[in-house]
């Protein structure tokens, strides 16, 4: 059974810090997805991670895929108070025919001014 | 921008009700998929489809079924809903699976 793990689950910084968080599968896949909740909201996609190396971008989120150690992380530098919300990792898998995508059970993150 | 409606955000309902939670799509995804969310939980996939009329269980199917009639809209169904069916139910819809998932608002359900 393929697992998602995500670490930490919770985590309260100061604004202005640095940070990276981690997301372990246990299953080959080439694909990774991260995604943010904010409070009481659905999910939004923030990055999709296509192959072994890629990197992606946004504002003062960067994350990055090793598909051979099947990690993903996900560094936040210079943390505001607007980053706070729930961050969920996704893997995409081919099982049984169907392709999906299996999250992690997400990260709650605060960040306190 | 994809649009994926869910027709409620708060649904209380009465336990052995029967349940519909709808969701539409309007960019022609071929991919729906229906997860429940729960606290310390995530994610879990209920069912999803690939095509009109087809379905395929999910990691928790149990006491789910779904409808698919047409492409847009692809319809949860709680037959008898118990208390440990309230959860928060997520609707997503994709394209291809390189662009990841669009999800819906969410219909948070309570079952009493």
């Amino acid at each position: 059974e393929l697992k998602v793990e995500q670490n930490p689950l919770f985590l309260s910084m100061q604004e202005g810090k640095n940070y990276t968080i981690y997301c372990n599968y246990s299953t080959t896949s080439d694909r990774l997805y991260w995604y943010r909740q904010d409070p009481g909201k659905s999910l939004e996609s923030l990055f999709v991670l296509l192959s072994n190396g890629a990197v992606k971008q946004e504002g003062r989120l960067m994350a990055s895929l090793d598909t051979k150690a099947r990690l993903s992380t996900l560094h936040i530098t210079a943390a505001v108070h607007d980053l706070s919300a729930t961050y969920f990792c996704a893997v995409f898998i081919t099982q049984g025919g169907s392709e999906k995508l299996v999250f992690g059970k997400g990260m709650k993150l605060t960040v306190n001014p | 921008d994809v649009k994926v409606t869910q027709s409620s955000r708060y649904l209380v309902k009465r336990t052995g009700e029967k349940v519909f939670l709808e969701c539409v799509q309007d960019m022609d995804h071929e991919n729906m998929f229906w997860y429940r969310q729960d606290p310390g939980l995530g994610l879990r996939l209920i069912y999803f489809s690939y095509d009109v009329k087809m379905k395929e269980k999910g990691d928790i199917p149990e006491g789910y079924s779904v409808s698919r009639e047409k492409k847009e809209r692809f319809s949860l169904i709680l037959e008898s809903a118990s208390t440990n069916q309230t959860s928060m139910y997520l609707c997503a819809s994709s394209l291809d699976l390189s662009y990841g998932y669009t999800f819906g608002s969410g219909t948070r359900l309570t079952v009493v």
